[in-house]
C-alpha cells in the first residue's frame, strides 16, 4: 500500500458508543496530524504528532484522544460523542523539515455520523 | 479576525477563462504557502507550493506578497476538470491552517 490509509471510510455511532478510528502512512514520514472537517467550515487542526510525541493539542474536547503508537500509525479514539462532532476526519502525515517544500499528504477521510 | 480568510465563492466561468483567487493570512511568523486542490467529497491534495519570488506550474500561476499578508492563485484556460474547492493553506510553526475554500465551477 502507499500513501496514507484511513479505515473506517465511514461510521455511524451512539452517543454512548465507544470507537477508534485509524490511519496508517506509507510514506516514511515523522509527523501525523489529526484535521476535522465540518460543512462549510475550514479545516480544523486537532492534534499533531511529530516524532510520536504529541507537539500540539488545539483547545479539543476530551472525548477525543489520540493515539500515536509509532511513526506510521495514529488513532483517534471517541467516546461519548454529540451530534455536533458529526464531520469528516482526516488524517496527514509529513515530513518534518520537509514541510515547507512538500506540504501534507491527506488520508481519504473517515466520514463521522453520531446519532 | 480567522487566520486564513478566502472569498469562498462560488466561482462560475466558462471554459478557456481565467480566474483569480485571493487570500489573507493573519500571522506574520507564518512560514510556507500553499494552494491544495478538494474535490467533492474527497481528500485536499496539494495543487502548488507559494514562493515569494511567484511561481508557475503549467495554467497555474501562484504569488505570494508577505507585506501584505496576501496569497494568489491564477488559473489561465480554465478546463472542466478545473471545478473544485481551492484551499488556501499556511505553514505555521505546530501545523497548517486551511482556509475554508473556494468553490470553482467551469461550465462546458
Amino acid at each position: 500500500e502507499t500513501g496514507v490509509t484511513q479505515t473506517p471510510r465511514h461510521l455511524v455511532m451512539g452517543m454512548t458508543n465507544k470507537k477508534s478510528l485509524k490511519c496508517e502512512q506509507h510514506l516514511g514520514h515523522n509527523a501525523m496530524y489529526w484535521y476535522k472537517q465540518s460543512a462549510k467550515k475550514p479545516l480544523e487542526l486537532m492534534f499533531v504528532y511529530s516524532l510520536e510525541e504529541r507537539v500540539e493539542n488545539n483547545s479539543v474536547p476530551s472525548r477525543f484522544s489520540p493515539e500515536c503508537p509509532n511513526s506510521s500509525h495514529l488513532f483517534l479514539h471517541l467516546h461519548t460523542l454529540q451530534p455536533e462532532d458529526s464531520a469528516l476526519y482526516l488524517c496527514a502525515s509529513s515530513q518534518e523539515g520537509q514541510t515547507r517544500i512538500g506540504g501534507y499528504t491527506f488520508g481519504s477521510g473517515t466520514r463521522l455520523t453520531v446519532v | 479576525r480567522k487566520e486564513v480568510e478566502q472569498d469562498p465563492g462560488p466561482f462560475n466561468v466558462p471554459e478557456g477563462a481565467t480566474v483569480a483567487f485571493n487570500c489573507t493570512y493573519s500571522n506574520s511568523a507564518s512560514q510556507s504557502f500553499f494552494w491544495y486542490r478538494q474535490d467533492c467529497r474527497k481528500e485536499p491534495k496539494l495543487l502548488m507550493s507559494v514562493y515569494s519570488s511567484g511561481n508557475e506550474d503549467g495554467r497555474f500561476t501562484a504569488q505570494l506578497n508577505r507585506a501584505s499578508q496576501y496569497i494568489s492563485l491564477l488559473i489561465r484556460d480554465s478546463k472542466l476538470s478545473d471545478s473544485a474547492t481551492y484551499l488556501c493553506v499556511v505553514n505555521i510553526k505546530g501545523g497548517m491552517r486551511f482556509g475554508a475554500g473556494t468553490r470553482l465551477t467551469v461550465k462546458p
